[in-house]
């Protein structure tokens, strides 16, 4: 069955230091992936999706992840993190169950940011 | 555009009562999505629609819930009647189908309504 595992549930880390948000995932054919961010009491945002085109995907607010099918992992990354970065990451994959599509979440990684 | 609205932002009800949520999709999208988010069981699919039609209600938890579309610019989901268990955040979603189909195409989240079931 499809699913992904976020590895951490917490992260923390000072300002200006890298960021590493962990993914794996479990998937029997070629996958789309998505991180999702939600800062507190707000919907989900779209981070960045990976759909096979580039293995190296950029996203906003200088996010990135790079998907590696040998690791089936799908890592989250940020060289310098920011006070606004913050919040709750989700790593989703796309599956296909039932003759549709849908998307699967992981349990989450909350980030924080010290100064 | 204004995004995906969801009303009302919070809820709070005495268990037995009916409770319905509701949600106005992006104008022009043609899937519209349920989600529950508990601490325990996260972010949950419960049901989701393309072109106002019900395709997949397997997350449905049980008959006390039920969801409608009425149109593409409106939807509700409904709970009767609801359960301390129940509390959650309930989020709507809306996507376009560029191509690809959900494999590909982002969602776009409401704000959520924050239910709770005294």
């Amino acid at each position: 069955a499809q699913s992904v595992t976020q590895l951490d549930s917490h992260v923390s880390v000072s300002e200006g230091t890298p960021v590493l948000l962990r993914c794996n995932y479990s998937s029997s054919y070629s996958p789309s992936l998505f991180w999702y961010v939600q800062h507190p009491n707000k919907g989900l945002q779209l981070l960045l999706k990976y759909t096979s085109a580039a293995t190296l995907v950029k996203g906003i607010n200088g996010f990135e992840a790079e998907f590696k099918k040998s690791e089936t992992s799908f890592h989250l990354t940020k060289p310098s993190a920011h006070m606004s970065d913050a919040a709750e990451y989700f790593c989703v994959v796309s599956v296909f169950s039932g003759g549709y599509n849908k998307l699967i979440f992981g349990a989450g990684t909350r980030l924080a940011v010290h100064p | 555009d204004a995004g995906v609205i969801q009303s009302p932002r919070h809820e709070v009800t005495e268990m037995g009562q009916e409770v319905t949520l509701r949600c106005k999709p992006i104008s022009g999208h043609d899937y519209l999505f349920w989600y529950r988010q508990t601490m325990m069981r996260g972010l949950e699919l419960l049901i989701y629609f393309n072109n106002n039609v019900p395709i997949d209600d397997s997350g449905m938890p049980e008959d006390r819930f039920s969801a409608k579309m009425p149109n593409a610019s409106f939807s509700t989901l409904k709970i009767q009647p609801s359960e301390p268990r129940d509390s959650a955040v309930y989020f709507c979603a809306s996507s376009l189908d560029r191509a690809g189909g959900l494999k590909y195409n982002e969602q776009f989240f409401g704000p959520g309504t924050r239910l709770t079931v005294l």
